[in-house]
């Protein structure tokens, strides 16, 4: 049973536009909901993350914007560059253990 | 601090064979947890060490089994190799508890034939 649903599963941006993935959840425990970045060749990192009690979180040019009420979260990365080409993933921690979602490959046009 | 190393970076096994994983985690982290990643996929959990016990687990079968020393380091076992067993293994280190704070490792790309 997946927990964490992501979408889209890749995407194209033009370089300085904006790029949006979609997360959806299952289980209303979840407390916490980050995204991970991955470089090819490289471990998942934390990019930015959110708590239920609020309804967005931005970090530069990375938003989450979280809707409770629909168990959905997003991230957008303005003025996508080149370097933010990679996979990112949305994930929910439970029990101590991470569930990820099958993950979005991004690609940024120069 | 090197943050969580692993090694093997690549490792090429047949079928049938047995590997070990292995992984040092970031320095005052006490809890270790392993990944599985294939292709195109994200992780999914393998299971976790704390105490040189395993905490919890995942969906895998007993072939895979771990390790974890006093100096909190951590070996992944995998026996009986099959195919689909070719992916990418991440190491995840935290303090216990604190899952928002792992931190993965670069990683272990196993290729079996």
């Amino acid at each position: 049973q997946q927990q964490v649903k992501q979408s889209p599963q890749s995407l194209i941006v033009q370089k300085g536009g904006i790029s949006i993935i979609n997360c959806a959840y299952e289980n209303t425990a979840f407390d916490y909901f980050p995204w991970y970045q991955q470089f090819p060749g490289k471990g998942p990192a934390l990019l930015i993350a959110i708590r239920p009690d609020v309804s967005e979180k931005k970090e530069g040019r990375f938003t989450i914007s979280f809707n409770k009420s629909a168990k959905q979260f997003s991230l957008h990365i303005m003025d996508s560059q080149p370097g933010d080409s990679a996979t990112y993933f949305c994930a929910a921690p439970r029990d101590d253990k991470i569930i990820f979602g099958k993950g979005t490959r991004l690609h940024i046009l120069p | 601090d090197a943050g969580v190393t692993q090694s093997p970076t690549h490792l090429i096994k047949t079928r049938g064979q047995q590997v070990t994983l292995r992984c040092s985690p970031k320095s005052g982290h006490d809890t270790v947890s392993w990944y599985q990643q294939a292709l195109g996929q994200g992780p999914q959990f393998i299971f976790q060490y704390y105490e040189e016990e395993e905490r919890q687990r995942g969906n895998f079968p007993d072939r895979f089994s771990g390790h974890q020393f006093p100096n909190y380091s951590s070996e992944l076992n995998v026996n009986a190799l099959l195919l689909g067993d070719s992916a990418l293994y991440l190491c995840a280190s935290s303090r216990v508890g604190r899952v928002s704070e792992q931190f993965f490792g670069p990683g272990t790309r196993l290729t079996v034939l």
